[in-house]
């Protein structure tokens, strides 16, 4: 059964700090992993992550993988009140058929206090 | 360019009940999934779609089941309802391009929150 570990489950800081969300996973048969926003409602994508050691960068946000380790973080620096959300990492596994339906962790709630 | 709509936003059932919930994929994307999100917990995978069939399905029980229909919109039904099927429902769809699925992440809508009394 695949399994998928995110800590810390939530997080309160004040705008200006910089975070990191841990995923760590038990899967067989890894692609990549992804991680999501979800502000209200709809978990909005942010990062693939498929090679080990090269980091995405998208702003002030930015993902590494580790896929010997098993683990994928996530850095926000310089944080905002609009960064308050859950962010949700799932790894994407080879079923064969294009069947890929996600195991995601429980999420980070992150709360940025002004 | 609409994303995945979904309807109802919310509604209310009793147990017992049975409900059934609708997706639109976004435009282009043919491949659908429903997640079910418990409050506190990450989305749960519940089955996928693709070309009318089910492709995969999760660990849920046979009172839910699906469809897809033609046009690639696809429905979600819950028969005998439980207070534990309290949840927000996801859709997600993608482009079902087998060669190249991984580039293909999921686009979510924003869901059907269905609460049972």
């Amino acid at each position: 059964e695949d399994k998928v570990v995110q800590s810390p489950l939530s997080l309160v800081v004040h705008e200006g700090d910089t975070v990191t969300l841990n995923c760590s996973y038990e899967v067989t048969n890894f692609r990549s992993l992804l991680w999501y926003k979800q502000e209200k409602k709809a978990p909005t994508f942010l990062f693939m992550l498929t090679s080990s050691g090269i980091e995405k960068k998208s702003g002030r946000l930015s993902s590494i993988l580790d896929k010997k380790e098993l683990f994928s973080i996530l850095n926000i620096t310089a944080t905002q009140t609009g960064d308050s959300a859950i962010y949700l990492c799932a790894p994407r596994v080879g079923r064969g058929g294009g069947a890929d339906g996600l195991t995601f962790g429980k999420g980070t709630h992150l709360i940025i206090q002004p | 360019d609409a994303g995945v709509t979904q309807s109802p936003t919310h509604l209310i059932k009793t147990r017992g009940q049975q409900v059934t919930l609708r997706c639109s994929p976004k435009s282009g994307h043919d491949t659908v999934s429903w997640y079910q999100q418990a409050l506190g917990q990450g989305p749960q995978f519940i089955f996928q779609y693709y070309e009318e069939e089910e492709r995969q399905r999760g660990n849920f029980p046979d009172r839910f089941s699906g469809h897809q229909f033609p046009n690639y919109s696809s429905e979600l039904n819950v028969n005998a309802l439980l207070l534990g099927d309290s949840a927000l429902y996801l859709c997600a769809s993608r482009r079902g391009d087998r060669k190249n699925s991984g580039a293909n992440v999921l686009t979510f809508g924003a869901g059907s929150r269905l609460t049972v009394l």
